[in-house]
């Protein structure tokens, strides 16, 4: 079935840098998107989110792309910082009749070194 | 703010055991999702609930079944426990008006035995 990944498993980087998480997704009825962040034995976070009508939202140091032509999402985290170490997941809404249901892509651990 | 609470936080069962995990939803909150990961794993749709009725079923098997209640607390009711179903269980919930982000809980570690 359709689907949502992540290109790479692991991403490490030095405090200070940019960090960008990569994420693919195959269905193109999909009009929402969230990136949650995951930290050992705890609940997925929301960080931020984009619906389909938007290429590019910002928050607080994080910026999410997407790109429905190549169907291609993006996290971008600027000026990481060691607690910004977690799995990321990138989520795909998926509409069915009265609910919604969350797709997760398979995560990406981001390490920060100091 | 208020978060989802999930009770309890970690529990501990033998094989062919039942279980009951509970689900608080964020206050105003009308919808509630429950998910299950396993070790390394994504976070897996199971089932949720609008306005106490069932709203979608995802990769729930039968042993397991749900509710939403008039408080709009949710109950996962696990019969039948198998070593497989050790994971953690996330509760998600959802503020009224069609919203689609879910806020998620801390979660339920369930290691059977």
């Amino acid at each position: 079935g359709e689907s949502v990944g992540l290109h790479l498993p692991t991403l490490s980087v030095q405090e200070g840098d940019n960090s960008i998480i990569n994420c693919a997704y195959s269905n193109s009825a999909s009009d929402y998107f969230i990136w949650y962040k995951q930290e050992s034995g705890k609940g997925p976070q929301f960080i931020i989110d984009i619906r389909s009508n938007m290429d590019k939202r910002q928050g607080q140091r994080v910026t999410v792309l997407l790109n429905k032509t190549v169907k291609h999402l993006s996290l971008q985290i600027a000026a990481t910082q060691p607690g910004d170490s977690a799995v990321y997941f990138c989520a795909e809404l998926a509409r069915y009749n009265a609910g919604n249901m969350l797709t997760f892509g398979g995560g990406t651990r981001l390490m920060v070194k100091p | 703010a208020a978060g989802v609470i999930q009770s309890p936080r970690h529990l501990i069962k033998e094989k062919r055991e039942t279980a009951t995990l509970k689900c608080y939803p964020i206050p105003r909150h009308d919808t509630v999702y429950w998910y299950q990961q396993g070790p390394g794993q994504d976070p897996q749709f199971l089932i949720s609930f609008y306005e106490k009725m069932q709203s979608d079923k995802g990769s729930i098997p039968d042993r397991f079944s749900a509710q939403q209640f008039s408080d709009y607390h949710s109950e996962l009711n696990m019969s039948s426990l198998e070593l497989g179903d050790s994971a953690l269980y996330f509760c998600a919930s959802s503020p009224p008006s069609g919203a689609d982000t879910q806020y998620f809980g801390p979660g339920t570690r369930l290691t059977v035995l």
